[in-house]
């Protein structure tokens, strides 16, 4: 059973630019949440998609947003990039119930430059 | 408001030797408190998953133990290959996954 897919798997952007990130769940996993891990502040939550609807939200400007699409794949987008927001950013998928283990994929990882 | 700490963050062992690593959380309507360990550019592997206290999961060298303020992963007899960042994750009532800051595990031969 394949397990979580991001990609890319590493980019480098410019101060100011966009960039999306995409993240493909496990077969049969309708959850998708995405978090940011740098070395400061350890795995910070950005949010959670269920079934097209975000569900849950983490304290990030507003320019780190996501959405996800009829077959569960989910992308994130942060726009107007600042060198702060180098970092690895993981997506988790789960069933989407409320106890749910959830399960990482490899992360893309993103320098702004 | 919700927090995990983890303790220590950084622990040195030698092969063999066996040590617990510690989890404590704050956590209103907790729904499961979550094991990971974390190799160097890598996302986190799940380990265990565990919903009340008392409850304990083993897995090969690994037991995750479970009380209601805090969780302790104990590793016996680790090897080195079991070097690692292990992460300990809480989910809240608000269905929110609060992370540690992880304990950086390095298994010396």
């Amino acid at each position: 059973k394949a397990g979580v897919t991001q990609t890319p798997r590493y980019l480098i952007k410019t101060r100011g630019q966009q960039v999306t990130l995409s993240c493909s769940p496990i077969s049969g996993h309708r959850s998708v949440s995405w978090y940011q891990q740098t070395p400061g502040q350890g795995l910070q939550f950005l949010f959670e998609y269920f079934s097209e609807t975000q569900r849950n939200k983490g304290n990030f400007p507003g320019r780190f947003s996501g959405r996800q699409f009829s077959n569960s794949r989910s992308e994130m987008n942060v726009s107007t990039l600042e060198l702060g927001d180098s970092a690895l950013y993981l997506c988790a998928s789960s069933v989407g119930q409320e106890s749910d283990t959830i399960y990482f994929g490899e992360g893309s990882w993103l320098t702004v430059v | 408001e919700d927090q995990v700490t983890q303790s220590p963050e950084a622990l040195r062992l030698q092969e063999g030797e066996s040590s617990s690593l510690n989890c404590s959380y704050t956590v209103s309507g907790l729904r499961g408190l979550f094991w990971y360990r974390q190799d160097p550019g890598k996302g986190p592997e799940f380990l265990f998953t565990l919903y009340s206290a008392g409850e304990e999961k083993e897995k090969e060298r690994l037991k995750a133990t479970l009380t209601k303020k805090e969780s302790f992963l104990h590793i016996t007899a680790p090897k080195p290959e079991d070097s690692a960042t292990y992460l300990c994750a809480v989910r809240s009532g608000t269905y929110k996954y609060i992370f540690g800051t992880g304990t950086r595990l390095k298994v010396l031969a």
